[in-house]
């Protein structure tokens, strides 16, 4: 079964700073990888995914993110850092598109002035 | 379109009590999803459904959790009876297909407290 591992439950960046949230996956076969950002007292809305092709993923609001598969990876990033990206990130995960999503526990971001 | 719509936002309850969430799906999506979010479990998979149909709902954690979707546009998550332990914030999530090959549609929560 396919699982997602997070690393780190709270990340915190200066504004303007590198924004680098880590995701590990496991799955048996091509994974589906996605992120979702969820802010105070919302639903999760979708920042990019990855299903098959260019391993470099863009998103909305200026993030993205590389699968790399030998190292199971699928990292978010940003070159800078806004205060409006506070938030909490989710990773997910999806069986070749076949399966419903699973959720990492997810990563809180906080940007400091 | 609205987005997926869920009601209550808010719901209180005294243990013991039955407990309705309801969710309406974006039109059009033919599957559907509830999730569970606690701090502890982060957020989790109840049931989803394909075309009205229930697919998998192992991730029910009791029988006192049950769901049903009787028409395309309409579904609802009901506990009976409810426990402290089973405060969370409940999403549903609808889709064109279910392992989000197309995007994955979340409503706003129902944020359930269990006294």
């Amino acid at each position: 079964a396919q699982s997602v591992t997070q690393l780190g439950s709270h990340v915190s960046v200066s504004e303007g700073a590198l924004v680098l949230l880590r995701c590990n996956y496991s799955s048996s076969v091509p994974p589906y990888l996605f992120w979702y950002v969820q802010y105070p007292n919302q639903g999760l809305q979708l920042l990019l995914k990855y299903t098959t092709g260019a391993t470099l993923v863009k998103g909305i609001n200026g993030f993205e993110a590389e699968f790399k598969k030998s190292e199971t990876s699928f990292h978010l990033t940003k070159p800078s850092a806004h205060m409006s990206d506070a938030a909490e990130y989710f990773c997910a995960v999806s069986d070749q598109g076949n399966t419903p999503l699973v959720f990492g526990k997810g990563t809180r971001l906080s940007v400091i002035a | 379109d609205a987005g997926v719509i869920q009601s209550p936002r808010h719901e209180v309850t005294e243990m013991g009590q039955e407990v309705t969430l309801r969710c309406k799906p974006i039109s059009g999506h033919n599957s559907l999803f509830w999730y569970r979010q606690t701090m502890m479990r982060g957020l989790e998979l109840l049931i989803y459904f394909n075309n009205n149909v229930p697919i998998d709902d192992s991730g029910m954690p009791e029988d006192r959790f049950s769901a049903k979707m009787p028409n395309a546009s309409f579904s609802t998550l009901k506990i009976q009876p409810s426990e402290p332990r089973d405060s969370a914030v409940y999403f549903c999530a609808s889709s064109f297909r279910i392992g989000g090959a197309g995007e994955l549609f979340f409503g706003e929560g129902s944020r359930l407290t269990v006294l």
